[in-house]
């Protein structure tokens, strides 16, 4: 798992600014999947994308949220107009392409902590 | 919808004893399930999975977990405990197997080893 790269480390940000999280996947993966761990809590899935295209985004609020996974460039988390409710880890994980590319060989990113103020 | 219980939140053990990490899940059908371990400040790390067949599964780090399709439980075992086993253990499930529907997780027990 020590390929998924994931940046910042910490983020802090106040109430009602934007957060920006980036993931790196593994060399040649083109899943990605976005969790978020609530304190004392297990990680709940939020978003599944492929290259340029969301598969599965069912675990996302609808609102001021939205993630992205360009042809180029690491996968994007953004969360507009945060309140503190949104602090949290976000992990990234990714899985390889092909047949291959099921939930059962995802690699997992260290996540970016982010705190509201 | 399908959905992992995890009854112990925290478990301290002494160094050199037995563990044993509970998880239940529930699904009307056999999913397919894992345990993850995440260390302070890390990430997750895949400690071993189940798919089909021996129901007694071998995973890294000298761990293994045991399905019981009638207890719908999938258990973490090691005969003894090291104090680099302090973290957090996850179980998690997916359904339908081998899709793309992501992992569901429980809510985690986090151990403590004593010297």
């Amino acid at each position: 798992n020590a390929g998924v790269m994931q940046n910042p480390r910490h983020l802090v940000r106040r109430r009602g600014q934007e957060a920006r999280l980036r993931c790196s996947p593994v060399k040649g993966h083109s899943h990605v999947y976005w969790y978020r761990q609530l304190p004392e809590e297990g990680l709940k899935f939020m978003v599944y994308l492929q290259k340029e295209n969301i598969i599965d985004e069912s675990g996302m609020p609808k609102e001021r949220f939205s993630a992205e996974f360009p042809k180029e460039g690491p996968s994007i988390l953004r969360i507009q107009q945060v309140v503190r409710g949104d602090s949290a880890a976000y992990f990234c994980a990714s899985s390889p392409t092909g047949t291959e590319a099921t939930n059962e060989k995802l690699f997992f990113g260290s996540g970016t902590q982010l705190s509201v103020l | 919808a399908q959905s992992v219980t995890q009854p112990d939140i925290h478990i301290t053990v002494s160094e050199g004893a037995s563990l044993e990490l509970r998880c239940n899940y529930s699904y009307g059908a056999t999913p397919y399930l894992f345990w993850y371990v995440q260390s302070p400040g890390q990430g997750l790390q895949l400690l071993l999975k189940y798919f089909s067949g021996d129901t007694l599964v071998q995973g890294i780090k000298g761990f293994e977990a045991e399905f019981k399709r009638s207890q719908s439980s999938f258990n973490l075992r090691k005969p003894s405990v090291h104090w680099s086993d302090a973290a957090e253990y996850f179980c998690a499930v997916s359904h339908p197997p081998g899709g793309r529907r992501a992992l569901t997780f429980g809510s985690g027990t986090r151990l403590q080893v004593q010297p």
